[in-house]
């Protein structure tokens, strides 16, 4: 049984470019949420998805921006990239409010 | 946003030494998880603990929660080179969607 997978692994961007990270969930989980870690610090809390929907959101600017397909999978697009963008975004899947699982992360780099 | 401070931020030790890593808050905690992360790896839950005074062992590893549940520590006996990581404590989940990370203690467990 396959994990939370997150693509791609590494991204380097240069300032005002978008960027769309991928996460597939873990098996049988619904829920997806999406956390940024800046360098040093723990993960910040940007949003969360169920059913297609946006259910909670961080404190992000509306420049963060996420999808769930019907298998899911979700993705976070970041628009007019800025240099402290840069940071590792970690995806987590959940079934309903259990236990959420991290995948291993997408380092993104702004130039 | 319950506001979680860990100390110390970093703690380099020699194998077989024991220590203690502390999470604290100005307001209580429905529940508490503690999460492991590795180099590039995402956060692994280590163990939840949701009554006051609750204490739980996971092998060499003993975390203690508070009789308010306003504080949260976890013990390492015999540390090994396999627990370096960032030890993150954390609030939030189950009907609080988000979780809410502190920042991390750092822990290098040097051979």
């Amino acid at each position: 049984d396959a994990g939370v997978t997150q693509s791609p692994t590494h991204l380097i961007k240069t300032r005002g470019q978008q960027v769309t990270l991928r996460c597939s969930p873990k098996s049988g989980h619904d829920t997806v949420s999406w956390y940024q870690q800046a360098l040093g610090q723990g993960p910040q809390f940007i949003f969360q998805y169920y059913e297609e929907e946006e259910r909670q959101r961080g404190n992000f600017p509306d420049r963060f921006s996420g999808h769930q397909f019907p298998n899911y999978s979700s993705e976070l697009n970041v628009n007019a990239l800025l240099l402290g963008d840069s940071a590792l975004y970690l995806c987590a899947s959940s079934e309903l409010a259990y236990e959420q699982f991290f995948g291993p992360g997408t380092r993104l780099t702004v130039l | 946003t319950q506001l979680l401070e860990q100390s110390p931020q970093f703690l380099s030790i020699q194998e077989g030494e024991n220590l203690t890593v502390y999470c604290n808050s100005s307001s209580v905690f429905s529940s508490l998880q503690w999460y492991r992360q590795e180099p590039g790896e995402g956060p692994v839950l280590l163990v939840t603990v949701v009554t006051g005074g609750e204490v739980k062992k996971l092998k060499r590893l003993t975390f203690q929660f508070g009789d308010a549940r306003k504080d949260s520590s976890l013990h390492i006996t015999a540390a090994q080179t396999g627990d370096t990581g960032l030890y993150l404590c954390v609030s939030g989940g189950g009907s609080n969607y988000k979780l809410t990370f502190g920042k991390g203690t750092l822990l290098t467990v040097n051979p």
